[in-house]
């Protein structure tokens, strides 16, 4: 069964520093996710993409973020200049197209920055 | 676990018996529901979706029921098995949005 996959599974960084998570998402769905846990709080929703561009973002995702697609097969979440509250579970998820609004998502990447 | 729980509210069952998972969601406009089982380690996994013109939906061994009156989701798992023990989240959609909001989550502890 196809599933997300995400790399790395954890990653430990220093403040100030730029992360990149990468994320493989489902090969015949269109639409990609990122979404954080924050350790003890709910699933937050990033930012949506679709058709190479950003169809929604939330407040959390501010100019330190970005997403990219940068092949036709990887997606990938880039954090410029890490701060300690970034420290979360990053899952990427994948859709297959609007109407149908399953979303499938990794396994995620734990990022601690220090 | 990864969705870690310490502040979660735990829903404790013997092997064998029927579970429900309560939610409450946020938004009338939603129009789409999804339930979600995350187990220690790996990311939320799909189990059961509800649109809002349905009150019931039934999967294998879970049924999920939508009262839209009072904005109110819950999960049935029948005969839970100690592999059902993990967090689970119900998650919103608003039409066109396409962004999930997800509740605060619910521990389900399976004892034999």
């Amino acid at each position: 069964e196809p599933e997300v996959t995400q790399t790395p599974s954890h990653q430990v960084t220093q403040m100030g520093q730029e992360v990149i998570l990468r994320c493989v998402p489902i090969s015949n769905h269109l639409y990609f996710y990122w979404y954080r846990q924050i350790l003890g709080q709910k699933v937050e929703f990033l930012v949506s993409f679709y058709n190479n561009e950003i169809s929604e973002k939330s407040e959390i995702f501010d100019d330190q973020f970005s997403v990219e697609r940068p092949d036709g097969s990887n997606f990938t979440l880039k954090i410029r200049s890490t701060k300690l509250e970034d420290s979360a579970m990053y899952f990427c998820a994948s859709g297959v197209r609007e109407g149908q609004e399953t979303q499938y998502f990794g396994p995620g990447t734990r990022l601690l920055v220090l | 676990g990864e969705s870690v729980g310490l502040h979660l509210p735990t829903l404790s069952v013997q092997e064998g018996d029927n579970s429900i998972i309560n939610c409450a969601y946020s938004n009338s406009a939603s129009d789409y529901f999804i339930w979600y089982k995350q187990e220690s380690g790996k990311g939320p996994q799909f189990i059961i979706d509800i649109r809002s013109n349905m009150d019931k939906r039934q999967g294998q061994r879970v049924t999920v029921l939508l009262n839209k009156t009072v904005k109110h989701l819950s999960l049935q798992i029948a005969a839970t098995q100690p592999g059902d023990s993990a967090v689970y989240f119900c998650a919103e959609n608003i039409g066109g949005y396409n962004k999930l909001i997800f509740g605060a989550g619910t521990r389900l502890a399976v004892h034999p």
